[in-house]
């Protein structure tokens, strides 16, 4: 089965410290996303990634770091800088064709941090 | 720059009632339009799509036509199900790697 798999569901870290997430897909796409979703804001991009070894920040991308050493995998860190971590994050990936723009989302990660 | 505005919701229908959540844009060019759903505590699932100027793209009884003279993509269902209850995304691509995303709107439907 082809997809995007995420882990964990659910994340509980102490202030001041770094976490990461994890993404994961085997639909051989090129391009993946982080976004973060906060209730009645929708859905603001975080970093994407067009290509392996290359990625570049989204419209909210302090506090964030992300690396893409691999094709399948697309981890996220959230950084103690960022200052309200508190989030539901969604992971996606698209076969990069910039018409149709598709793009297949992982079933998130919810992170709490107290 | 490119936007896309969604109504506000919550949108709240009996069950087989007329829905419709409207969807306006703002972009140059020729963007692609998208309608995504989620469901509560899961990702977002692509419901339909439609890449120019008069499509009508359908799913699961949902459609949506692209009308670049309103600048709209309004989603429309005949017949609302409870379990069509969910958080409903418009989207645009600008024909680079992106989307952007409306607020969302939530749909909630009672037997």
């Amino acid at each position: 089965d082809g997809g995007i798999t995420q882990s964990p569901k659910y994340l509980f870290r102490k202030e001041g410290q770094n976490v990461t997430l994890s993404c994961e897909q085997n639909l051989n796409h090129d391009a993946m996303y982080w976004y973060r979703q906060d209730p009645g804001q929708g859905l603001r991009l975080i970093y994407y990634s067009q290509i392996v070894n290359d990625f570049q920040k989204g419209d909210i991308a302090e506090g964030y770091s992300v690396s893409r050493e691999k094709k399948e995998s697309f981890p996220l860190t959230v950084t103690s800088a960022q200052k309200n971590p508190t989030a539901f994050y969604l992971c996606a990936s698209s076969p990069r064709t910039p018409k149709l723009g598709e793009q297949y989302f992982g079933p998130g990660t919810r992170l709490t941090v107290t | 720059g490119n936007s896309v505005t969604q109504m506000e919701g919550p949108v709240t229908l009996s069950e087989e009632a007329f829905l419709t959540i409207n969807c306006t844009y703002t972009a140059t060019g020729y963007p692609s339009l998208f309608w995504y759903v989620q469901y509560p505590g899961e990702g977002l699932q692509l419901l339909l799509k439609a890449t120019k100027a008069d499509d009508k793209g359908s799913n699961k009884g949902f459609e949506a036509t692209y009308r670049k003279e309103t600048t709209s993509f309004h989603l429309e269902k005949g017949s609302v199900q409870v379990s069509d209850s969910a958080v409903y995304f418009c989207a645009l691509s600008d024909n680079t790697d992106k989307l952007i995303f409306g607020t969302g709107t939530r749909l909630q439907v009672f037997p």
